[in-house]
């Protein structure tokens, strides 16, 4: 079955600094979706591409959606305290009728 | 409503209990989905429903995990028997409608069950 997956689990930055999270599928998608998850929270909507080749900005985020729809990538700029959660993407496959979640890249950001 | 609101927030049951957990979905979002959420992980899909229709249950992990949606608005995700391993947060969401126009979802804050 279709597989999400996302690199890294883990990153720690110092406040100010950037960060960039990657989402790769096993089969190609008909669209993402990005979310955050704050701490004892629920998922939280972000984005959705649905294009190849798409990007789309929010603020200090960036979205990008891989030529082939089967990878994407969420980078912050100048990562601030409020950063701090989990993000996860969620693909839905070509002729599919439910996202599938990745494991999250987990975001601490140090003062 | 506001948004999506699901009930109990936390529910201690005894190995082998039956609980049923619900969702409050948001007026008039079509689509209704459940997740499993462990400890550190992902959201994993569990069900979907299109109005009162469950369109996708592959992911209900044993035949212990029932839902049902009966007139295409409240949900009751049902677990028979309790077993430790189904110890997890429980989440709803909903979207307006169907197909890749529609599909952000509205999570609920979730059901924290814990199997002892």
């Amino acid at each position: 079955g279709q597989q999400v997956m996302q690199i890294p689990q883990y990153q720690h930055v110092q406040e100010g600094e950037d960060f960039t999270t990657y989402c790769n599928s096993s089969t190609t998608l008909s669209n993402i979706q990005w979310y955050k998850q704050r701490p004892g929270g629920h998922p939280v909507f972000l984005i959705q591409l649905v294009k190849s080749g798409e990007v789309k900005k929010q603020k200090r985020l960036t979205f990008q959606f891989g030529e082939a729809k089967k990878n994407s990538s969420l980078h912050i700029t100048a990562t601030q305290t409020t950063d701090v959660g989990t993000y996860f993407c969620a693909g839905l496959a070509n002729y599919g009728q439910n996202f599938v979640f990745g494991p999250g890249t987990r975001l601490s950001v140090l003062p | 409503g506001a948004g999506v609101s699901q009930s109990p927030r936390y529910k201690v049951a005894k190995r082998g209990q039956d609980v049923a957990l619900r969702c409050d979905p948001i007026s008039g979002h079509v689509s209704l989905f459940w997740y499993q959420q462990a400890l550190g992980q992902g959201p994993e899909f569990l069900t979907y429903f299109q109005n009162e229709a469950q369109l996708d249950k592959s992911g209900l992990p044993s035949d212990r995990f029932f839902a049902e949606r009966p007139e295409g608005s409240v949900s009751t995700l049902k677990i028979q028997r309790t077993q430790q391993e189904d110890s997890a947060v429980y989440l709803c969401a909903s979207s307006l409608g169907v197909g890749p126009e529609n599909t952000e979802a509205f999570f609920g804050q979730g059901t924290r069950l814990t199997v002892v």
